[in-house]
């Protein structure tokens, strides 16, 4: 099956710098989705990008689909910015939506 | 809107009793899926449906079954439940393949 590998499993960032994770797939995609998921649990969702570029206030995505990866940038990170990060992706030939196992972000002020 | 609503929030539940999860949205969706989350991982796919009437096993299948007899419900069944199915479970709906799912708030389940 299909592998979704993020990057770097953990985080740590005082507040105001800036990050970059990575999200790696090994097939072909015809769906990419970015999440957040808070401390309380809830899951958020930040983009859906497929492929090309958005940004949404501090954070931006970039989903190159024909080299198998995405990134999401966050900018001035805030302390509420602090939670697990996840990509999922859903296969060209299927109706599946697989999840990464996430990036852990802690932002200390 | 309310999106996707799961029912119950939390449930604790003895070892080899028996509970149905809900799983309602109001955003008329085709596709609907049931995830769980166990600590430190990713969610990992149970079971999905393509439409009303359809059901379809994802990653983890084994010890749940669901059915989608309306459009707007997904329930996930857990006929006897074990330690092991103590996790997260979230929903999630699509409006088609390729699109862009919405999840619900979760459920906390405890199998003692």
């Amino acid at each position: 099956g299909i592998q979704v590998e993020q990057s770097p499993p953990d985080l740590i960032l005082q507040e105001g710098a800036n990050s970059t994770l990575r999200c790696n797939f090994s097939d072909s995609v015809n769906n990419l989705q970015w999440f957040h998921q808070n401390p309380w649990g809830q899951l958020i969702n930040l983009f859906y990008i497929p492929s090309g570029t958005k940004q949404n206030g501090r954070l931006s995505a970039t989903t190159v689909a024909t080299e198998r990866y995405s990134l999401l940038y966050i900018s001035s990170s805030q302390t509420t910015d602090s939670g697990v990060y996840f990509c999922a992706v859903g296969l060209g030939n299927t109706d599946k939506l697989i999840f990464g196992t996430g990036t852990r972000l802690q932002v200390f002020p | 809107n309310a999106g996707v609503t799961q029912t119950p929030k939390f449930r604790v539940l003895k070892t080899g009793q028996s509970m149905t999860l809900l799983c309602a949205q109001d955003m008329n969706h085709e596709y609907m899926y049931w995830y769980r989350q166990d600590p430190g991982m990713g969610l990992r796919l149970i079971h999905y449906s393509v439409g009303e009437g359809t059901t379809a096993k994802g990653e983890v299948p084994d010890g749940y079954n669901v059915s989608r007899l309306k459009k707007q419900n997904f329930l996930l069944g857990l006929e006897s439940a074990a330690p092991s199915q103590t996790s997260v479970y979230f929903c999630a709906s699509s409006y088609f393949w390729g699109t862009e799912a919405f999840f619900g708030q979760g459920t906390r389940l405890t199998v003692v």
